[in-house]
């Protein structure tokens, strides 16, 4: 089944200690990205990736760490998380052809909820 | 600045009546137009995505337009159900450049009273 999965679904830790969250998609898509969302400001971009080792800021990367090993896989990397960082964090993934719209389409993980004491 | 304006904020029909969700967008150059479905607590789905040639677009009881020339999208649901309750996300794609391009709206919460 074609799908995006993040791990761990929700996490509850405290500031300063270093956390990992995972994304992997099976479609071997090109594109990747990481949001957060939270209440009354919508979807908001922290980083995204065109291909194997391209990664480029988004609209709220401080804080944020992410790397681009693998076409596969997409972690996020809070090194010192504070609770602003409190969220519920998405991973997606499309194949993003120029010239072809349906690849664009996005598809989102199941989202993970961070808590940050 | 690329933007994306989403109305109304909240939305709450009966079940059974029609709606329609609006967008306007001042994203250039425009690439392409996509509507997001979200159940609470879950990751955004597809619904339609539209290049600028497209005008109408459906998808069972959804249909997406598109008027490019004044930059506005709709999204009408006919004949609601109680599981079209969720959030509903306008995302614009501009294109060019080696930037990410994306404008996310923030939503507009639909609630389907039985």
């Amino acid at each position: 089944e074609a799908q995006v999965t993040q791990n761990p679904r929700y996490l509850i830790t405290v500031t300063g200690k270093k956390l990992t969250v995972t994304c992997s998609q099976n479609m071997n898509h090109e594109y990747m990205s990481w949001y957060r969302q939270d209440p009354g400001l919508g979807l908001r971009q922290i980083y995204y990736s065109m291909n194997v080792e391209v990664t480029d800021k988004g609209d709220v990367p401080e804080g944020y760490k992410v790397s681009r090993k693998e076409k596969r896989n997409f972690p996020l990397i809070l090194e010192s998380p504070s609770p602003n960082q409190t969220s519920l964090y998405f991973c997606a993934s499309s194949l993003r052809q120029r010239g072809a719209p349906s690849s664009y389409e996005q598809y989102f993980g199941p989202g993970t909820r961070l808590t940050v004491t | 600045k690329n933007q994306v304006e989403q109305s109304p904020q909240s939305l709450i029909i009966l079940e059974g009546k029609n709606c329609t969700l609006q967008c306007n967008y001042t994203v250039s150059p425009f690439s392409n137009l996509r509507w997001y479905k979200q159940d609470t607590g879950r990751g955004p789905v597809s619904l339609t995505i539209m290049t600028f040639s497209e005008n109408t677009k459906s998808n069972g009881r959804y249909t997406a337009t598109l008027d490019a020339d004044t930059k506005q999208s709709s999204l009408h649901i006919t004949a609601s159900q109680l599981s079209d309750s969720a959030s509903y996300i306008c995302v614009v794609s501009a294109s060019g450049g080696g930037a990410d391009g994306l404008t996310f709206g923030k939503g507009t919460h639909l609630i389907i009273q039985p």
